[in-house]
């Protein structure tokens, strides 16, 4: 089944206690992103990458660190987690192109709660 | 940069009945690409519809078509014969094209419709 998964579906953590969530994908897609979505502010894109080794900012970058060593995982890494990164989290990945290949498939989201 | 907006936080409608949400968008690109994205509860993305701009027939999928008028940038999605499985967030989103480099997606803040039995 084509699918992105992430984990850990929920995480409740501590100020300053570094963290990852991990992201992976079986579908050979050479894109994958980051997004957090907040009451109020939608979603919005913190990383992405495309393609293996290569990574941009999105528009909400500072605090999040992330890593394309393989073509199907995306980690994200937050190094000094704060409370004003307590959000959910999706990751997608999609072909890259136009054309209906380039349809975004999402992960089910990751609920982070710092404390 | 790129912005989009969702100017509705809210709408409601009858079942069975026609709504129309609202975005609007602003760039100075000339090729781009727009999606709206569905959200009900369990909170998972789903992909409703997507528009190329440079294609001028506007996109139909089954209930769904949206409006889209390039030169006022407005991107605007109608469900018809609401279903009350239509009840959801709905986001609308901007992409910049493949060729651009960037390939970064911007998301309005989301219009959340109500479904009337």
């Amino acid at each position: 089944e084509a699918q992105v998964t992430q984990n850990p579906r929920y995480l409740i953590t501590v100020t300053g206690k570094k963290l990852t969530v991990t992201c992976s994908q079986n579908m050979n897609h050479e894109y994958m992103s980051w997004y957090r979505q907040d009451p109020g502010l939608g979603l919005r894109q913190i990383y992405y990458s495309m393609n293996v080794e290569v990574t941009d900012k999105g528009d909400v970058p500072e605090g999040y660190k992330v890593s394309r060593k393989e073509k199907r995982n995306f980690p994200l890494i937050l190094e000094s987690p704060s409370p004003n990164q307590t959000s959910l989290y999706f990751c997608a990945s999609s072909f890259l192109g136009g054309g209906s290949t380039d349809t975004q498939y999402f992960g089910p989201g990751t609920r982070l709660t710092v404390l | 940069a790129q912005t989009v907006t969702q100017s509705q936080p809210e709408m409601s409608v009858q079942e069975a009945e026609t709504v129309t949400l609202s975005c609007t968008y602003d760039t100075s690109e000339s090729d781009y690409y727009l999606f709206w994205y569905k959200q009900p509860p369990s909170r998972q993305m789903i992909l409703v519809i997507r528009q190329e701009a440079y294609k001028q027939q506007n996109a139909t999928e089954n209930r769904f078509s949206v409006n889209f008028q390039k030169a006022a940038k407005s991107f605007s999605l109608k469900i018809s014969d609401s279903q009350l499985g239509d009840a959801a967030m709905y986001f609308c989103a901007y992409r910049s094209p493949y060729t651009s480099g960037t390939y970064k997606y911007i998301f309005g803040t989301g219009t959340r419709l109500k479904v009337l039995a």
